[in-house]
Formats: structure tokens, C-alpha cells, sequence
């Protein structure tokens, strides 16, 4: 069965560190791109990046970021331990939401995103 | 950056009613790249719908897909209890790949 785990629930202070996990399993995890979408308490989804966990050719990045999203987080990934990450430097009160990653799902013609992990609730106070 | 609109923000239905979601962007999605998931409380959104119109694996066949271009539609035929949650379409034609504000349907 093909499963995202995401790590636990994190409290942080405004300015802190942190990063996040997402462990793929079931499935190839090098062939299909990861992505990060954020969920404000009581809104909607935010397509936030995605990352090519494969070998990317010369010339071409393998991330891609939302340009709202750009410069506030990093996006990476350890394909040894098929595990990606979502990391920021300086937290934000407003950073406060579920951080989800899903699979970008490929069977010839892109399909989407699935499946999803289990979501990690990060809350920024003081 | 593309910008998707949802409508309604809420539709009431009662179990056995059709319902229509609608999804409008702001320039055309090129392929019909367009995608439906549905999110239940407390739980990580689920696909439906890619392609516009092509139901993902084990996704039952009350839920259909149509339109092209800028304008797209979820429909569900028949409401099962089940059905009632927060719908969002996504598109991912050109990057950024933006997702619609939601629509939820909630039981009347």
C-alpha cells in the first residue's frame, strides 16, 4: 500500500526553527514528484512546492516553489530514506496551520495528487 | 498565477438530491487540467476527479466531472451521507498550481 507519514504535531515560538517529515512507502519513492500544501485553521489548501526526489539533469531544477511561498520556506528530500522535508528558519505566528504532503501521481498523464499524508499541525505562539 | 473560484461557498442538499459544484478560472487551464478532491472533517483531502472528467481508482460513479477551458463542474448525482464535506478543484496547467477556496456541501 503506497503511504505517506508525516511527523507529529509541533508547538514553536515565534522565530524558532523547525522541520518537518514526510516518510513515503509502498511505491518507488525516487520516481514521483512530493508536494507541500498548507491548510489554515478553517480555510482552504495552499499549494506551497514540489520536489523531484530523482536524479535532475543538469541545468534544471528540481523544486519548484509557489511565489508565495518562495524565500519563506525549504523544501528538500532524502531519497536514501525516502523522506521529505518542509524546514523553516524563522517561524511566524502566522505560519499556524496543517501542513500536508501528497504524492504527485503519474500514470502516463499527470493524475494528482495521491495520496496524501496523514497531516502535521504546526502552531506558532507565544 | 492562475486563480480558481469556486461557487457556492455552501450549497444545502438533502441525501438523494443532485449536486453541482462549480470551478471558474481566471485563463484558460490548458489539457483540462483540472482536478476535484474532497476533504472530510478532521481528515486529508482525497482525489476524485483528474483530467476534468476521469474518476480516480474506486471513486463511485454518482461523482462525474465535465467542462473545459475555464469553466468546470462536479457533479454528484445521487448525495449519499457520506458526501457531505468540503470539495476543492485544483489546476495544475501552468505553475503555481492553485487550488479553489473550497466548496463545502453541507446536509440540509
Amino acid at each position: 500500500e503506497v503511504q505517506l507519514a508525516q511527523s507529529g504535531a509541533e508547538v514553536k515560538k515565534p522565530g524558532d526553527s523547525l522541520k518537518i517529515s514526510c516518510k513515503g512507502s509502498g511505491y518507488r519513492f525516487s520516481d514521483y514528484w512530493i508536494g507541500w500544501v498548507r491548510q489554515m485553521p478553517g480555510r482552504g489548501l495552499d499549494w506551497m512546492g514540489i520536489i523531484f526526489p530523482g536524479d535532475h539533469y543538469p541545468g534544471q531544477s528540481n523544486v519548484v516553489y509557489s511565489p508565495s511561498f518562495k524565500d519563506q520556506v525549504t523544501i528538500s528530500v532524502d531519497k536514501s530514506i525516502s523522506t521529505a522535508y518542509l524546514h523553516w528558519s524563522s517561524l511566524k505566528a502566522s505560519d499556524t496551520a496543517t501542513y500536508y504532503c501528497a504524492r504527485w501521481f503519474v500514470r502516463g498523464d499527470p493524475i494528482g495528487f495521491d495520496p496524501w499524508g496523514q497531516g502535521t499541525l504546526v502552531t506558532v505562539s507565544s | 498565477e492562475i486563480v480558481l473560484t469556486q461557487s457556492p461557498g455552501t450549497l444545502s442538499l438533502s441525501p438523494g438530491e443532485r449536486a453541482t459544484l462549480s470551478c471558474r478560472a481566471s485563463q484558460s487551464i490548458s489539457n483540462s487540467y483540472l482536478i476535484w478532491y474532497q476533504q472530510k472533517s478532521g481528515q486529508a483531502p482525497r482525489l476524485l476527479i483528474y483530467g476534468a472528467s476521469r474518476r480516480a481508482t474506486g471513486i463511485p460513479d454518482r461523482f462525474s466531472g465535465s467542462g473545459s477551458a475555464t469553466d468546470f463542474t462536479l457533479t454528484i448525482a445521487r448525495l449519499e451521507p457520506e458526501d457531505f464535506a468540503v470539495y476543492y478543484c485544483q489546476q495544475h496547467g501552468s505553475s503555481p498550481y492553485t487550488f479553489g477556496q473550497g466548496t463545502k456541501l453541507e446536509m440540509k
